[in-house]
């Protein structure tokens, strides 16, 4: 079974600049996670998606982050505008059942660079 | 009060040694409790968890929950070079469909010294 895949691995862009990460989940699951690690903090959820529809965009900064997940498959994360302070790892993640969080899959992530 | 606190090391044991890695959090709501273990440049791989309070064992690693005291441990004994990596502790609330939220404590970078 193919694993969680994000790609780019490393991304270093312009302030001002867009950027737009993408992540394919495992093949079947409806539940896909997008979380973010800046430096020296913790990693911190950012959005929640079943099939196609955000369950939860709580964790999103501010209006810059724009996520879809058009026909509940892959997802995209945009960044536009990006700032220096969106510098950081983006981490995506897939599971089968959404009430029970052991059931993750992480992808090894997109680090982000804003210089 | 950050919600989840643990120690970020960094920490250097020899090989064999007995590992103790810890969280203290302050969300009472929290009743699944993760450890997750992240090699450099992966994402995190999910080690063990538990259900509330008490001891869970796997081979090598033994995680410990006391909810009355708010705190979380990871053990490991006999360890191994190649358990050198980042250690996170993740919880999540129990309540409806929101346990799919994890919290994490920063990491705690391990390495084991052959």
């Amino acid at each position: 079974e193919a694993g969680v895949t994000q790609f780019p691995s490393h991304s270093v862009i312009e302030k001002g600049q867009t950027v737009t990460l993408r992540c394919d989940p495992i093949s079947g699951h409806d539940n896909l996670y997008w979380y973010r690690r800046v430096m020296g903090k913790e990693i911190k959820f950012l959005l929640h998606f079943v099939k196609e529809s955000k369950q939860d965009e709580s964790g999103m900064p501010n209006n810059r982050f724009l996520a879809e997940r058009t026909g509940g498959t892959y997802s995209t994360l945009k960044v536009q505008p990006a700032e220096l302070e969106d510098s950081g790892v983006y981490f995506c993640a897939s599971s089968q059942a959404s009430g029970w969080a052991r059931g993750y899959t992480f992808g090894s992530g997109t680090r982000l660079t804003v210089v | 009060q950050k919600e989840v606190e643990q120690d970020p090391g960094p920490l250097s044991v020899p090989e064999g040694a007995i590992v103790s890695l810890n969280c203290t959090y302050s969300n009472s709501a929290f009743q699944y409790f993760m450890w997750y273990r992240q090699y450099s440049r992966k994402g995190p791989e999910l080690l063990m968890y538990t259900y509330s309070s008490g001891n869970k064992e796997d081979g090598r690693f033994t995680a410990q929950v006391d909810k009355s005291s708010k705190y979380i441990s990871l053990f490991i004994r006999d360890s191994q070079p190649s358990d050198s990596a980042t250690y996170l502790c993740a919880m999540t609330g129990g309540s409806g469909g929101s346990n799919y939220k994890l919290t994490f404590g920063k990491g705690t970078l391990l390495t084991v010294n052959p």
